[in-house]
């Protein structure tokens, strides 16, 4: 079975804090993708990466970077947390042209 | 810019009946793929079905069908015979020419016993 792992399923953080988030996937996926997720909006892409230290913008990039320094691991960096990025972060990984394989999320609160 | 909209933010049903969920797409694109996913309550999510447009054929999974109508743009998931299991979050979903998911807001299902 293919496994996509977040580091924390809960995290409370403080208004500038540097926030870490941290996937790893188990099936030598090429693509791995961060979503945030908030009632009302689905889910929306922060950052996509197609290859070790490959990075494409998604939808909503703004406040968040991402590293790829291994194949199966995909980090999203919060370089100075605000409350209007507390949310739902999901993390998932694909083949090229493959269906998409999502973690259990980690839920973020920023106070 | 391509956009999904599902217009139920929420809906119910009654176990061992059928329900159906919309959503609707706009793109110009003519080759693309469509999904369903399921977010059960505190669980991951998964694929449910997946349909690519160049298909006339309505893709199925077991008790999960999906009604794809492409010159109305329209890509409705029927679940039958509805079980406690079903309930969740269900997304719709479309990508084309990328790996790149564009989800739609949610429809949040509850099957009662």
């Amino acid at each position: 079975d293919v496994k996509v792992t977040q580091s924390s399923r809960y995290l409370v953080k403080r208004t500038g804090e540097k926030v870490f988030l941290e996937c790893v996937q188990d099936m030598d996926h090429e693509n791995m993708f961060w979503y945030r997720q908030d009632p009302g909006l689905g889910l929306r892409l922060i950052y996509f990466s197609y290859d070790v230290k490959m990075k494409e913008k998604g939808d909503i990039p703004e406040g968040y970077s991402v590293s790829r320094e291994k194949k199966e691991r995909f980090s999203l960096i919060l370089e100075s947390a605000s409350t209007n990025q507390t949310s739902m972060y999901l993390c998932a990984s694909s083949f090229p042209g493959g269906r998409q394989f999502f973690g259990p999320g980690t839920r973020l609160t920023v106070l | 810019a391509q956009t999904v909209t599902q217009s139920q933010p929420e809906m119910s049903v009654q176990e061992a009946e059928t329900v159906t969920l919309s959503c609707t797409y706009d793109t110009s694109e003519n080759n693309y793929y469509l999904f369903w996913y399921k977010q059960p309550p505190s669980r991951q999510m998964i694929l449910v079905i997946r349909q690519e447009a160049y298909k006339q054929q309505n893709a199925t999974e077991n008790r999960f069908s999906v009604n794809f109508q492409k010159a109305a743009k329209s890509f409705s998931l029927k679940i039958s015979d509805s079980q406690l299991g079903d309930t969740a979050m269900y997304f719709c979903a479309f990508s084309y020419n990328t790996d790149k998911l564009i989800f739609g807001t949610g429809t949040r299902l509850q099957v009662f016993p």
